[in-house]
């Protein structure tokens, strides 16, 4: 059964103060992974797909990073518009392979 | 630039009750999806329809229906509401599969 790991659930930034959010999966004949946004009472914005192990990608202060069984999503000098939860999904062959994980709550304090 | 439009946004049944969920998306995408959504489980696929026309059971399928009615709508019925039911509904859209997904704003459902 694929799963996935998102760590820490909650984290507390001071404006300027970077970090790192993991997520870990194990997902049979994985293909790539999405990371999304999610804002209180919205739906996820999605931010990045990426496919291979070594890929990068990049969104204003957000960089993306992919392993053979990670991902990490930086977050370089936040702002309070960072909070948010950031979700992860990677996926495998199917439409119905996408696993979704619960996600890392973000607050960006001023 | 709606996007993915769902109605409607808020919405109470009683258990035993039916209702249909809304969702059409303005950006030509092939594929079409609903999640749910509930506390400390990630999103979790009801119905996709990879194409016009085509419809597949995703992970939790039960108690659910789906139309894909054409290109733009894909509409989410549920025939007898139970409080299990009770969660926040995603429609979703994409060009394919790998695609980024764009996600409607949510129906919380509430079943009492």
């Amino acid at each position: 059964e694929d799963q996935v790991t998102q760590s820490p659930e909650a984290l507390r930034l001071q404006e300027g103060e970077s970090s790192s959010l993991n997520c870990s999966y194990t997902v049979s004949g994985l293909r790539g992974l999405f990371w999304y946004r999610q804002d209180p009472g919205k739906g996820p914005e999605f931010l990045f797909t990426l496919y291979s192990a070594g890929e990068e990608k990049e969104k204003e202060r957000l960089k993306a990073t992919l392993t053979k069984k990670e991902s990490f999503l930086h977050i370089t000098a936040p702002k309070p518009e960072d909070s948010a939860t950031y979700l992860c999904a990677p996926f495998g062959g199917g439409y119905q392979k996408v696993t979704f994980g619960i996600g890392t709550k973000l607050q960006v304090i001023p | 630039n709606a996007g993915v439009t769902q109605t409607p946004k808020f919405q109470v049944l009683k258990t035993g009750q039916s209702m249909t969920l809304q969702c059409a998306q303005d950006m030509n995408h092939n594929s079409m999806y609903w999640y749910r959504q509930d506390p400390g489980m990630g999103l979790r696929l009801i119905y996709y329809s990879a194409s016009e026309g085509t419809t597949d059971k995703g992970e939790v399928p039960n108690g659910y229906n789906v139309s894909r009615l054409n290109k733009r709508e894909f509409s989410l019925r549920l025939e007898s509401a139970a409080p299990s039911q009770t969660s926040v509904y995603f429609c979703a859209s994409s060009f394919g599969q790998g695609d980024g997904y764009t996600f409607g704003s949510g129906t919380r459902l509430t079943v009492v």
